[in-house]
């Protein structure tokens, strides 16, 4: 079946700094993915539209420029939040579109702001 | 806008009983129907689909849903639930293939799913 993978699966970093996360399809080429954020016993927030070779598409409400997305090949896709402070405490989870219109979600990352 | 409900938050159920989580939508058009689960701490895995045809569509993990386009429901089901089971189930619906949106799922709020011994 299609995989997907994210780095890292946890991180902490300090307020003010930047973070990386990575999200690969593995067996697969994804020409779109999915970011989504997901606060505690809460459903899945989308925060963007990943597109190979093509700016993200932002879901009203989400800061272009605090969540820098890049989709540079087709099978990988990051996400960069910039200068991070606590409120951007929570479980990031990415997605590739299978040919049918179906999501493979990747693991999640937990990140933490200090 | 498409919309979809997941009406019950929380479901317990006994160990080798049957199970059905309920989920209704609103959709402009028919719809393309997906059921993940979600274990503590983790990604989403996709239970089964549905497209077209049949309207009993199967899935892993013994889990079974059927589309009832008169209900707007595409409910979960499975005869015999394992502890292993307990996580949260999350309806999906999204736009048949092409356009803009195509792949851009909608997810109910989620029902949690406690199994007990």
């Amino acid at each position: 079946g299609a995989v997907v993978s994210q780095h890292p699966s946890w991180v902490i970093c300090k307020s003010g700094t930047s973070v990386k996360i990575e999200c690969r399809s593995l067996d697969f080429q994804a020409t779109t993915m999915f970011w989504y954020r997901q606060f505690p016993k809460q459903s899945l927030m989308l925060m963007a539209t990943s597109n190979e070779g093509s700016k993200a598409t932002y879901e009203q409400g989400v800061e272009k420029d605090k969540f820098l997305i890049n989709h540079a090949s087709l099978t990988l896709s990051t996400l960069t939040v910039t200068s991070a402070h606590p409120e951007d405490s929570s479980f990031y989870i990415c997605s590739a579109r299978g040919g049918q219109g179906e999501q493979y979600f990747g693991p999640g990352t937990r990140l933490t702001v200090t | 806008a498409q919309s979809v409900t997941q009406p019950d938050i929380h479901i317990t159920v006994s160990e080798g009983a049957s199970l059905e989580l309920r989920c209704n939508y609103s959709y402009g058009a028919t719809p393309y129907l997906f059921w993940y689960v979600q274990s503590p701490g983790q990604g989403l895995q996709l239970l089964l689909k549905y497209f077209s045809g049949d309207t009993l569509v199967q899935g892993i993990k013994g889990f079974e849903a059927e589309f009832k386009r008169s209900q707007s429901s595409f409910n979960l089901r499975k005869p015999s639930v394992h502890w292993s089971d307990a996580a949260e189930y999350f309806c999906a619906v999204g736009p048949s293939a092409g356009g803009t949106s195509y792949g851009k799922l909608t997810f109910g709020q989620g029902t949690i799913l406690t199994v007990h011994p």
